[in-house]
């Protein structure tokens, strides 16, 4: 049962344009959601967060938008460069409580020069 | 301040073997969690300790065990190896119990059982 689902395995963006990662949920408890970059041969590193009482949070070119109707969220970065290029996981929580991080498969985002 | 430290970083083992992977963590920090990375099923949560308990485990078989010391380092042990074992484990330390902070991820170890 995967609760935390990103759909696009991959995702091809023009340097200089926005890419958009989305990511789904399922569990109606989760109120803390998380994305992480993953270069090969690297472990995930943590990008940015946000928690079910913002629908918006932003750091410098990076943007994660909640949205809890609809279970959906996405991150944003404007401008995309070719350093993005990397994996990202969605991850979800339940925030104070001991419930462990669910990951997302994650997408594969490509930035061509 | 030094970063999560997987050893090894390879491993090649035989079926029917088993094998010990060692984290160890951010200094100061208590929470270890360990998953398995294996293609198209993203990040498969193992299990979380904090304070040499187990506090969370996912979904896997007893062949998969883990234990933490009084340092906070941790071990995961997996017994009688399958091919589908091969897989990257990755460790993760952070400050706090469960959820509610970023986690940190170690380089992970590559198993790979033939």
């Amino acid at each position: 049962d995967q609760q935390v689902k990103q759909n696009s395995p991959s995702l091809s963006v023009q340097e200089g344009r926005i890419s958009i990662l989305n990511c789904d949920y399922t569990n109606s408890m989760f109120d803390y959601f998380l994305w992480y970059k993953k270069y090969p041969a690297e472990g995930p590193t943590f990008l940015i967060s946000i928690s079910s009482i913002k629908d918006k949070n932003e750091d410098g070119r990076f943007t994660v938008f909640l949205n809890k109707s609809a279970k959906h969220l996405s991150l944003h970065i404007v401008p995309s460069q070719p350093g993005d290029s990397a994996v990202y996981f969605c991850a979800a929580a339940v925030l104070g409580g001991y419930q462990k991080v669910t990951f997302g498969t994650g997408t594969k985002l490509q930035v061509i020069p | 301040k030094a970063g999560v430290t997987q050893t090894p970083r390879y491993l090649i083992k035989t079926r029917g073997q088993q094998v010990t992977l060692s984290c160890s963590p951010i200094s100061g920090h208590r929470s270890v969690s360990w998953y398995q990375q294996t293609p198209g099923q993203g990040l498969q949560f193992l299990f979380e300790y904090f304070s040499e308990t187990q506090r969370n485990k996912g979904n896997f078989p007893g062949r998969f065990s883990g234990r933490q010391f009084s340092n906070s380092r941790s071990e995961m042990n997996v017994s009688t190896l399958e091919l589908g074992d091969s897989a990257l484990y990755l460790c993760a330390s952070s400050s706090k119990q469960g959820s509610g902070t970023e986690a940190f991820f170690g380089q992970g170890t590559r198993l790979t059982v033939v």
